[in-house]
């Protein structure tokens, strides 16, 4: 199956402080999602991003499909930014479903 | 109001027993999920419904069963818990699209703790 892998797994940072995440996967894929778990351990869909740029906020995403990798930026850390934060994609066809990777653990201290 | 709930929230019982843990969504979309979140935080698809037919089922113990009475409920059942059925369990729903799953919309999953 598709092979899934994000960078840096641990990051510590100071509010303020900007981030790069990474996630690069093994195989073309047709659906590329970010999803942020927070303390409580919610799951929250923050991007839909096969390809291209989105921004909400202070949280941006790219995905180059064709280098087969996805960044996910954050500007002036908060508190409330602190979790995990998920990549997951898809293979065409969704026969298998969403493959998430391990997740990049985020702490924001203030 | 709540896009995806889970009930319960918590569950603690013994090993050997019988557990159910319910989902419904009221997103309107056609097709829902479970996926196990394990101790190291790592999520794993388990079932996917679309319109009430399975079709995703991962390998898991056949002591797993899911329901889906309708496009909006999808329910886990387990027979025979055991120790290492201990985790999270996410309820998610999509809208399908094309050859793939959509956006992903989770619940705030159940804890299960088998002793």
């Amino acid at each position: 199956g598709i092979q899934v892998e994000q960078s840096p797994p641990d990051l510590i940072l100071q509010e303020g402080a900007n981030s790069t995440l990474r996630c690069n996967f093994s195989d073309s894929v047709n659906n590329l999602q970010w999803f942020h778990q927070n303390p409580w351990g919610q799951l929250i869909n923050l991007f839909y991003i096969p390809s291209g740029t989105k921004q909400n906020g202070r949280l941006s995403a790219t995905t180059v499909a064709t280098e087969r990798y996805s960044l996910l930026y954050i500007s002036s850390s908060q508190t409330t930014d602190s979790g995990v934060y998920f990549c997951a994609v898809e293979v065409g066809g969704g026969a298998d479903g969403l493959t998430f990777g391990k997740g990049t653990h985020l702490i924001i201290q203030p | 109001d709540t896009a995806v709930s889970q009930t319960p929230k918590y569950l603690v019982t013994q090993m050997g027993n019988d557990k159910s843990i319910k989902c419904e969504q009221n997103l309107g979309h056609d097709t829902m999920y479970w996926y196990k979140q394990d101790s190291k935080k790592f999520l794993k698809i388990m079932f996917s419904y679309n319109n009430k037919e399975l079709i995703i089922n991962e390998t898991v113990p056949n002591r797993f069963s899911p329901k889906s009475p309708d496009k909006a409920h999808l329910n886990l059942h387990i027979n025979s818990l055991e120790l290492g059925d201990s985790a999270v369990y996410f309820c998610a729903s999509s809208y399908r699209r094309t050859l793939n799953t959509g956006e992903l919309f989770f619940g705030e999953g159940s804890r299960l703790t088998v002793l």
